[in-house]
């Protein structure tokens, strides 16, 4: 079964540090790829997606996430935190041409100022 | 601008009553999705739909049962709420198969 690996539960920064969370899937097909984000008290929202075409993609906020296919991965990034970026991350993956998306299990993302 | 309702935000109910928790979606979208989100296991999916009427289970369906009459909305109903179902509650939407999920608010339900 196709399952998405988050690894890092919580994970704390100060105001400016750099930002890198894991994602990992396990289906070796076509996948389509989703980060999305859970602020505070808000909507789960899109963040970016991966289809196809350039592995790197930007998206919000100053968000950007790496395909690497050869590793199953699909790692969220941001050069400089803000505390603002505090909330909630989930990594999405379904099956090309599939309804299903299979959600990791979150990183929650503190941002001291 | 893209908007998908949910009926209640918080909601208190008693082991063994029948629950009805709706969603509502405004922009004409054929799939719509029932998640529920826990602490330490992100969303899981209970059920969808890709039509009116039509009704595909998700990974953890039981306990749950879902009713699309139309388009534009889709309930979960729990027939006979028991502890364990206390969760919050994510309905989504989407144009297309495979594309991005709009999401509600959320629906947090507190089963005593």
């Amino acid at each position: 079964a196709q399952s998405v690996s988050q690894h890092n539960h919580h994970v704390i920064l100060s105001e400016a540090a750099s930002l890198e969370l894991g994602c990992n899937y396990s289906y070796g097909g076509t996948v389509n790829l989703f980060w999305y984000v859970q602020y505070p008290g808000q909507h789960l929202q899109l963040l970016l997606k991966y289809f196809s075409g350039d592995p790197l993609v930007k998206g919000i906020k100053g968000f950007e996430a790496e395909f690497i296919k050869s590793k199953f991965s699909f790692n969220l990034r941001k050069p400089s935190v803000q505390w603002s970026d505090t909330a909630e991350y989930f990594c999405a993956v379904n099956l090309f041409g599939n309804e299903k998306l299979t959600f990791g299990t979150g990183t929650r993302l503190t941002i001291i100022p | 601008d893209v908007k998908v309702t949910q009926s209640s935000r918080y909601l208190v109910k008693r082991t063994g009553e029948k629950v009805f928790l709706e969603c509502v979606q405004d922009m004409d979208h054929e799939n719509m999705f029932w998640y529920r989100q826990d602490p330490g296991l992100g969303l899981r999916l209970i059920y969808f739909s890709y039509d009116v009427k039509m009704k595909e289970k998700g990974d953890i369906p039981e306990g749950y049962s879902v009713s699309r009459e139309k388009k534009e909305r889709f309930s979960l109903i729990l027939e006979s709420a028991s502890t364990n179902q206390t969760s919050m509650y994510l309905c989504a939407s989407s144009l297309v198969v495979a594309e991005t999920q709009y999401f509600g608010p959320g629906t947090r339900l507190l089963v005593l």
